[in-house]
């Protein structure tokens, strides 16, 4: 059964960057091919797609976070990352990791992680 | 981008009442449309993929229908259990969009 994780600082200030990191267990981040994504939802808002990560190291950014996004996989970790900078309170939300097949829809979440942007 | 336009916003309904969501796309996708549901605090769970594929494990009462421009999501009969909120995902292009969520209230 495929697990997702997401951990990471909860509080971040204005201006810093926001680091997250999804552990998978339960199946290899590098072994099939698959797409790895970031989904963030800020507090009583929709879902927002940030961007993905091939198995092959392809990413894919929304253009509206393109500029301060970076999605990158550890394989030796079975892990990969998102890291956004220059954040502010506009970036507080609920980040989930996912994973989908290139064919398909996200299936497997994380249980999200919430993060806060305040000084 | 491709912008999916998800109606209504919000719904009330009774335990037993069929109820069905629409996503719109702002162009063809295809049959690249799945259906979330998600409950407060935790993470969305695909419903139907394909536009018209139930998940494995999902209740029959859920069925999803449509392609190209427009998709229905249809609860045939509620149940406690299925108020929440529901979301379409286009995946045909980047960047992905989400629609803007379905609120469904207890009348």
């Amino acid at each position: 059964q495929l697990q997702l994780q997401e951990s990471g600082p909860g509080l971040v200030k204005p201006s810093e960057t926001l680091s997250l990191t999804c552990t998978v267990s339960g199946g290899s981040i590098s072994s099939s091919s698959y797409y790895w994504g970031w989904i963030r939802q800020p507090p009583g808002k929709g879902l927002e797609w940030i961007g993905s990560i091939y198995y092959s190291g392809s990413t894919y950014y929304n253009p509206s976070l393109k500029s301060r996004v970076t999605i990158s996989v550890d394989t030796s970790k079975n892990q990969f990352s998102l890291k956004l900078s220059s954040v502010t309170a506009a970036d507080t939300a609920v980040y989930y990791c996912a994973r989908r097949n290139p064919s398909s829809s996200w299936y497997n979440w994380g249980q999200g992680t919430l993060v806060t942007v305040s000084s | 981008d491709i912008q999916m336009t998800q109606s209504p916003s919000s719904l009330s309904a009774s335990v037993g009442d069929r109820v069905t969501i629409t996503c719109r796309a702002s162009q063809g996708i295809r049959n690249d449309l799945g259906w979330y549901q998600q409950k407060p605090g935790k993470a969305p769970k695909r419903l139907i993929y394909a536009a018209s594929s139930l998940q494995s494990g999902v209740p029959s009462r859920f069925s999803g229908s449509g392609s190209g421009t427009e998709f229905t999501l249809t609860i045939s009969s509620l149940q406690p259990e299925d108020f929440a909120t529901y979301y379409c995902l286009q995946h045909n292009s980047y960047p992905l969009t989400f629609g803007q969520g379905t609120r469904l209230e207890i009348k």
